[in-house]
């Protein structure tokens, strides 16, 4: 089976911008979460969806966003971008145990 | 304080030694425990799955876990320069067991 997907891998922006990132997760798979992880705080829990809702939702301002379609695959948005959103954006998918398998991430830096 | 606290290291050994990794936690409702290895520019990859308290052994990793301590621990034996990365705990609790806290991780160097 294929692993978790992200794209794109790297990505750079400047502050005020916004942007989309994609994961697709383990086929079967209809968990979707997705985590930022920064060197100053570590890894940490933004949402997660299932069947296309969001079911937990972690303690980050409303510029940050995120949907699931039908297929599983999942997007997060930030906008109005800050210095601070510098980040490894980790996306995790799971199947019916609770096991997450994370992706590669996606390397935002934010200018 | 952090809900979960883990020593960030960097930690040295050389191969063949017994590593004991190690987190504590404050919330008692926590309920899963995993241990995740993370390579250099690389995704976590979940190495240890409990629940609860109690020991679970795969191959050179044993994972325990001490409700009563908030405590919990990995040991890798007969460690090897692979298992040179970051490694990190994260636990969750019931009815949002896909939502994980995590430790900051502990950078663990194997010497050959």
């Amino acid at each position: 089976k294929a692993g978790v997907t992200q794209t794109p891998r790297y990505l750079i922006k400047t502050r005020g911008q916004q942007v989309t990132l994609s994961c697709s997760p383990i086929s079967g798979h209809r968990s979707v979460s997705w985590y930022q992880q920064t060197p100053g705080q570590g890894l940490q829990f933004l949402f997660e969806y299932f069947s296309e809702t969001q079911r937990n939702k972690g303690n980050f301002p409303g510029r940050f966003s995120g949907r699931q379609f039908s297929n599983s695959r999942s997007e997060m948005n930030v906008s109005t971008l800050e210095l601070g959103d510098s980040a490894l954006y980790l996306c995790a998918s799971s199947a019916q145990t609770d096991t997450q398998y994370f992706g590669p991430g996606t390397r935002l830096t934010v200018l | 304080q952090k809900e979960v606290e883990q020593d960030p290291g960097p930690l040295s050994v050389p191969e063949g030694a017994i590593v004991s990794l190690n987190c504590t936690y404050s919330n008692s409702a926590f309920q899963y425990f995993m241990w995740y290895r993370q390579y250099s520019r690389k995704g976590p990859e979940l190495l240890m799955y409990t629940y609860s308290s109690g020991n679970k052994e795969d191959g050179r990793f044993t994972a325990q876990v001490d409700k009563s301590s908030k405590y919990i621990s990995l040991f890798i034996r007969d460690s090897q320069p692979s298992d040179s990365a970051t490694y990190l705990c994260a636990m969750s609790e019931p009815g949002s067991a896909r939502q994980l806290t995590f430790g900051s991780g502990t950078q663990l160097t194997v010497l050959p």
